[in-house]
């Protein structure tokens, strides 16, 4: 079982660029989450999903766009990248909205 | 919303002794407070975990504590070792309708065991 992966590992990105962070798990777990890590904010939460097909907005949404076709899947959008979203992101899951969230090993991402 | 506030952000001791991480937060409806080891390169990893219904939990080496009426949590470390170096976060899960539970993380504290 591999638990959670992401993709790409890390990317350098050209300002303006759309880009997909891709999240997939293997646990049929029905919450999952996309946050991002700063230097000295911790994680915080860009956008959730308690069930596929449905999602909801996180303390920082502005500039990133989610979907949650099916249970395993749940891709994070950059529609036009600035420099400031410059972070690491991390995909979380948990069986439901209520229990432990595990994290996948997160994607480095450089907007130039 | 919840606010959780960690301290400290820097910790070293010295190998064999113990650490002590603490944490606060602002909403007494939040129910479920986890901690988070995470290596460098690494995503956060589920060390511990305790419920608003119960004061203590132990496991090994980690304890956590939790007083209520305070608003307060803490981790505890005893015997450290090297390999317990590494940045550590608390989380405070809020639920305000079922379903639409969140969990709001403190900003981390790097601890480094000195040989």
């Amino acid at each position: 079982i591999a638990g959670i992966t992401q993709a790409p590992t890390s990317q350098i990105l050209a300002a303006g660029r759309r880009m997909t962070l891709r999240c997939t798990q293997d646990m049929r777990h029905n919450a999952m989450y996309w946050y991002r890590q700063d230097l000295g904010l911790g994680l915080r939460l860009i956008h959730y999903s308690n069930t596929a097909g449905t999602t909801g907005k996180g303390e920082v949404p502005d500039g990133y766009s989610v979907s949650r076709a099916n249970t395993d899947d749940f891709p994070l959008t950059l529609a036009s990248a600035v420099p400031s979203q410059t972070s690491v992101y991390f995909c979380a899951s948990s069986v439901d909205g209520q229990e432990t969230q595990y994290f996948g090993p997160g994607t480095r991402l450089l907007v130039l | 919303g919840e606010n959780v506030e960690q301290h400290p952000s820097t910790l070293s001791v010295q190998e064999g002794d113990s650490a002590v991480i603490k944490c606060t937060y602002s909403d007494s409806a939040s129910n479920y407070f986890p901690w988070y080891k995470q290596e460098l390169g690494k995503g956060p990893q589920l060390i511990i975990d305790i419920r608003s219904n119960v004061g203590e939990k132990k496991d090994q080496r980690i304890a956590v504590t939790l007083n209520k009426t305070a608003k307060h949590f803490s981790l505890h470390i005893t015997e450290t070792q090297p390999e317990d170096s590494a940045v550590y976060f608390c989380a405070a899960q809020y639920s305000y309708n079922f379903g639409n539970e969140k969990l709001t993380f403190g900003t981390g504290t790097r601890l480094t065991i000195i040989p």
